[in-house]
């Protein structure tokens, strides 16, 4: 079965370079989450789109951004990188729908290893 | 606000013996609950989830968790432990009973789980 599709699956950066990573969610699914793992921590919502819209912001930064395109795979656009950017960015995707409000389970991309040197 | 406690940094058990993950939120309303399994380097793998209905839940690779709402509780457990069940473990909710597309999660700190042989 199609899983979520993740690249680049490790990015080094230098301070205040930028940065995009790139998610392809399963087929057919219509929402697309964003998540951020430090070190030995648990992931932390960043952002999610339905149907192309942002749907529900968390814990991201001004200096980061994200869109859901046409054919539903979704961008993080990461500028002005600060070494605290180190991290784990997961991708998830989910069927929701609008009526089942989170009951459905994410299915996880395998991540993007970013270092910012 | 709504939060996940996983009291234990990590479990050790003997193969072949029961495991228990434990694992409490706080959210108001009524919440949907998950467990993921995190293997190194790896994205989070769907175990299994509590909607609604019965208290126990059964999901992979024999997983099951209880939920119990007095004590606002999810625990994971599994009756007969296997060294290729060492992994870290991440209860989640998501807060329900919202309409629309909000289902991002929020995860417990995670517990490192260490099955002996």
């Amino acid at each position: 079965a199609a899983g979520v599709i993740q690249s680049p699956r490790h990015l080094i950066k230098e301070k205040r370079e930028t940065a995009t990573l790139k998610c392809y969610p399963i087929p057919r699914h219509d929402t697309v989450y964003w998540y951020q793992q430090g070190p030995g921590q648990d992931p932390q919502f960043l952002i999610s789109f339905y149907e192309k819209m942002q749907s529900d912001k968390g814990s991201i930064p001004d200096r980061f951004s994200a869109q859901q395109f046409s054919d539903y795979h979704s961008e993080l656009n990461m500028s002005s990188l600060e070494l605290g950017d180190s991290a784990l960015y997961f991708c998830a995707s989910s069927l929701q729908g609008w009526a089942s409000a989170g009951g459905n389970e994410q299915f996880f991309g395998p991540g993007t290893r970013l270092t910012v040197l | 606000a709504q939060s996940v406690a996983q009291p234990e940094d990590q479990v050790n058990v003997a193969e072949g013996n029961p495991l228990t993950v434990k694992c409490t939120y706080s959210v108001s309303g009524n919440p949907y609950l998950f467990w993921y399994v995190q293997y190194p380097n790896r994205g989070l793998q769907f175990l299994l989830k509590y909607i609604t209905g019965d208290n126990l839940v059964k999901g992979s690779y024999g997983f099951e968790a209880e939920f119990n709402k007095s004590q606002t509780s999810f625990h994971l457990k599994k009756p007969s432990a296997l060294v290729s069940d060492s992994a870290l473990y991440f209860c989640a909710v998501s807060p329900g009973d919202y309409g629309g597309s909000q289902g991002n999660l929020i995860f417990g700190k995670g517990t490192k789980l260490s099955v002996k042989p």
